[in-house]
């Protein structure tokens, strides 16, 4: 069946510095969602991407959809500890969402 | 609020005992899911409803699992003789069917079998 890959697992990053996530997947995909889950949390979606070569920002993120729409990403310009949570992207076949791992992002001390 | 409300948010049970969520959704959303959350792991999808309709039951899924959807509103999920891999948070999603399929996410069951 289908499989969206997301790496890295972790990201360690001092704040300040920035983060980045990548989807991938070996069919293409109709769309692709982000989704963000807190520590303790549950996943609230950020935004969906639909168009080849889609690019889209909210604020300090900025999200990307591939030209031939197999892969994604979500940069995170100067991440804060706000941003601290665990990013998953997830793409829609048909009727249901087909998710990535997860990249956990963790803001060092 | 009219968001997605789970009931209840954490249940112990022994193993062997049986166990139900409630899930009720937005209520304009006619598509429901269910998803299976593990520490460190992303949700892992259940079951899905377009309406009343059980359109798809993941072959992951133990037939100790049922779930329903009566009048398309809210949905139960059960679990028979629960075991003790069964522990991990509960999640229920609803969203459109249609172009903009964003799922929005209850708050989730932790369910804890000892």
């Amino acid at each position: 069946g289908q499989q969206v890959m997301q790496i890295p697992q972790y990201q360690h990053v001092q704040e300040g510095e920035d983060f980045t996530t990548y989807c991938n997947s070996s069919t293409t995909l109709s769309n692709i969602q982000w989704y963000k889950q807190r520590p303790g949390g549950h996943p609230v979606f950020l935004i969906q991407l639909v168009k080849s070569g889609e690019v889209k920002k909210q604020k300090r993120l900025t999200f990307q959809f591939g030209e031939a729409k197999k892969n994604s990403s979500l940069h995170i310009t100067a991440t804060q500890t706000t941003d601290v949570g665990t990013y998953f992207c997830a793409a829609d076949s048909n009727y249901q969402l087909i998710w990535g791992a997860g990249t956990k992002l963790i803001i060092k001390p | 609020d009219t968001g997605v409300s789970q009931d209840p948010r954490h249940k112990i049970t022994k193993r062997g005992q049986n166990v139900t969520f409630r899930c009720d959704p937005i209520s304009e959303h006619n598509r429901l899911y269910w998803y299976r959350q593990t520490l460190g792991q992303g949700p892992e999808f259940l079951t899905y409803f377009q309406n009343e309709a059980q359109l798809e039951k993941s072959r992951l899924l133990s037939d100790r699992f049922s779930a329903e959807r009566p009048k398309g509103s809210f949905s139960t999920l059960e679990i028979q003789r629960t075991e003790q891999g069964d522990s991990a948070m509960y999640l229920c999603a609803s969203s459109f069917k249609g172009l903009n399929t964003e799922a929005f996410f209850g708050q989730g069951t932790r369910l804890t079998v000892v």
